[in-house]
């Protein structure tokens, strides 16, 4: 089973407007973070935002908010007033604490394109 | 520039040859994570280091892929005998350590590998 899904392949937006990506995390443990991390056409990967899962508050960072539901498992990313600059691939990811104090690398989903035209 | 840095950024061999790839972490950082990216696809963890030691390796990694991170600072990535479908993004990436769930991973620009 996947651990991280992002069902929506590609989402376009006009400029201002605001949008949600989807996202869904299998987890078993307790104790887990969630990221939404942005990749341009150039390719590096640029951190978003953060959830802790003990968080109780959902995040947020600027334009960008974390809907946060931990009982249905799910991370959605909101932007709010989408500029040109925000069109890239976004991608959700999880990680786990781990069975040794040196945790787990992250698990990212496919990632959802987002296109935001003037 | 204090952030990770990758070198090279664009590798073109053919296959059968070896490549290796370096990575630089930022200085206070003890994790160093290597991930793979193809197109279309999100990252994939091949291995990551806690200081010197290699800590976890994924299935990913065949035996034609060996990491290293001698001394604690600097990682490189040597693939040998290229196939074609070791194409793809190699991301590196470093953190803080400690075994809360957010330590945010700072990532380079990555090396993009073609295999001809």
């Amino acid at each position: 089973a996947q651990k991280i899904t992002q069902t929506q392949p590609g989402m376009f937006v006009q400029e201002k407007e605001a949008v949600t990506l989807d996202c869904t995390y299998d987890t078993s443990d307790p104790s887990y973070g969630l990221f939404w991390y942005k990749q341009p056409s150039s390719g590096e990967m640029i951190f978003l935002i953060y959830q802790g899962s003990y968080d109780q508050q959902n995040a947020t960072e600027g334009r960008y908010s974390l809907n946060f539901q931990k009982a249905r498992k799910s991370a959605n990313l909101v932007i709010s007033a989408s500029q040109l600059g925000d069109s890239a691939m976004y991608f959700c990811a999880m990680r786990e604490p781990g069975p040794t104090s040196a945790g787990t690398a992250l698990i990212f989903g496919k990632g959802t394109t987002l296109s935001v035209s003037s | 520039d204090t952030g990770v840095s990758q070198d090279p950024r664009h590798k073109i061999t053919k296959r059968g040859q070896n490549v290796t790839f370096r990575c630089d972490p930022i200085s206070e950082h003890n994790r160093l994570y290597w991930y793979r990216q193809t197109l279309g696809q999100g990252p994939e963890f091949l291995t990551y280091f806690q200081n010197e030691a290699q800590l976890e390796k994924s299935r990913l990694l065949s035996d034609r892929f060996s990491a290293e991170r001698p001394k604690g600072s600097f990682s490189t990535l040597e693939i040998q005998r290229t196939e074609q479908g070791d194409s793809a993004m190699y991301l590196c990436a470093s953190s803080l350590g400690g075994r809360l769930a957010y330590n945010e991973q700072f990532f380079g620009p990555g090396t993009r590998l073609t295999v001809l």
